[in-house]
């Protein structure tokens, strides 16, 4: 199957801080990528879907200037968390998809970014 | 809105049959997925259904009923290497995307 990398895989910062999380497509160029975010026990919570070239879309209660995506490639895309808080310590996960098309297996996923804010 | 069901925890013995069943109510369908997820790791598909009835892969075995909002994923000769969470997800057409709904997942644990 595709591959989709994320890095870095762990992070730690201090309060106030930004951090930047890169999403790539090895293998593939994906029409669309989508940023989840998990918190222990629970379940993937979608955080914003973006095109590569337009505007990212947020989900209700995400705060667009607080994570800033852009989607500079059909291969890349990036999640910036700005001002981190502690309640922003989390499992960041993107997933990557080509096509438009509900097909099978139509969303890869990433191996996740876990972020922990002191 | 959206709304997908699932238990919350369950458990099972080796070599033994699980069925984990999800319920949903979505504006949109366009298919429900199932995913396996271990601890800390990114989730891996398992299976999808689009149309009524049973597709069955290996081991594992998915179910959907579009009329009633529900499915199962079955699992047969359980091993170890199974505990996990299950996530259903129920993918639907919103804001110009295909996006993905999941559900909170079954944390699922397999015993000797």
């Amino acid at each position: 199957g595709a591959v989709v990398s994320q890095h870095p895989s762990w992070v730690i910062c201090k309060s106030g801080t930004s951090v930047k999380i890169e999403c790539r497509s090895l293998d593939f160029q994906a029409t669309t990528m989508f940023w989840y975010r998990q918190f222990p026990k629970q379940s993937l919570m979608l955080m914003a879907t973006s095109n590569e070239g337009s505007k990212a879309t947020y989900e209700q209660g995400v705060e667009k200037d607080k994570f800033l995506i852009n989607h500079a490639s059909l291969t890349l895309s990036t999640l910036t968390v700005t001002s981190a808080h502690p309640e922003d310590s989390s499992f960041y996960i993107c997933s990557a998809r080509y096509g438009l098309a509900a097909v099978q297996e139509t969303q890869y996923f990433g191996p996740g970014t876990r972020l922990l804010v002191l | 809105g959206q709304n997908i069901d699932q238990p919350t925890e369950m458990t099972a013995t080796e070599g033994a049959i699980v069925q984990i069943n999800c319920t949903y109510q979505t504006s949109g369908f366009n298919g429900l997925f199932w995913y396996q997820q271990h601890a800390g790791e990114a989730p891996t598909f398992l299976s999808y259904n689009v149309l009524d009835g049973l597709e069955e892969k290996g081991r594992f075995s998915s179910f959907l009923s579009r009329s009633k909002g529900y499915s199962y994923l079955l699992l047969k000769e359980l091993q170890m290497k199974d505990s996990a969470s299950y996530l259903c997800a129920v993918e639907t057409f919103s804001g110009g995307y295909n996006k993905l709904i999941f559900g909170a997942g079954t944390r699922l644990a397999v015993h000797p």
